[in-house]
């Protein structure tokens, strides 16, 4: 069966500090990946997807960026946080065409940032 | 993307079934109606999607009107693990299907 892993779980950094969130699956392979970030008492924002290793559309011009290494491996990074960053990071995958109409989408267990 | 609308919060006793509303009335013809809902602190759980028909699946069904401008997801017997925020979410059949959240609908249940 198909698992994905995101970590670390919470994440307190200091402003100017560089990120690095990394996300992986397991069990299927060319995966659409997604990540989201979600503030305080808001919706969900996407951030960047992928469709494919090293091709990265971006949804919201920020201080983020993302890079897909691997198949499987989808990583959130900043060179420099912004106390705007804080948030819920939440990546996800999906398959494609009639297997991502089938089961949608699947996230991960998010992780918590609060850039202070 | 199509937009939907959904109300904001709603309240139901626990074993009693929820009908919980959603408007799309500029959804195209090939857009999928995808419903997801979000515990505290966890990340969305799919629940169901459809396109003209009505589904069933395990945890909820989706009723969808004729003219498919609006939908309704029903949880027939509404529990505590049921209090989520429900989001209604419209997707069409690209390469890289992406999904828009909106605010959703905040359910609470009660006793």
């Amino acid at each position: 069966s198909q698992t994905i892993h995101q970590w670390p779980a919470t994440l307190v950094q200091p402003v100017g500090s560089p990120l690095s969130l990394e996300c992986t699956v397991e069990g299927t392979s060319n995966p659409n990946l997604y990540w989201y970030r979600q503030a305080a008492g808001r919706g969900l924002q996407l951030l960047f997807y992928s469709v494919g290793i090293g091709q990265i559309s971006s949804e919201v011009p920020q201080n983020l960026s993302a890079s897909r290494p691997q198949d499987r491996q989808f990583i959130l990074s900043s060179k420099k946080l912004l106390l705007s960053d804080s948030g819920f990071y939440l990546c996800a995958w999906s398959g494609v065409a009639d297997n991502w109409r089938n089961y949608g989408y699947t996230f991960g267990s998010g992780t918590r940032l609060t850039v202070v | 993307d199509a937009k939907t609308t959904q109300p904001n919060s709603m309240e139901s006793n626990e074993e009693e079934p929820v009908h919980l509303p959603c408007n799309h009335s500029t959804i195209s013809g090939t857009d999928y109606i995808h419903w997801y809902r979000q515990l505290p602190s966890q990340g969305p759980e799919y629940v169901i999607h459809g396109l003209t028909s009505n589904v069933n699946n395990r945890m909820a069904s989706l009723a969808i009107a004729e003219d498919r401008k609006s939908s309704t997801l029903i949880l027939h017997r509404a529990t505590l693990r049921d209090a989520a925020v429900y989001y209604c979410i419209l997707s069409d059949t690209g390469t890289a299907s992406k999904l828009t959240f909106g605010t959703g609908t905040r359910l609470q249940v009660t006793l």
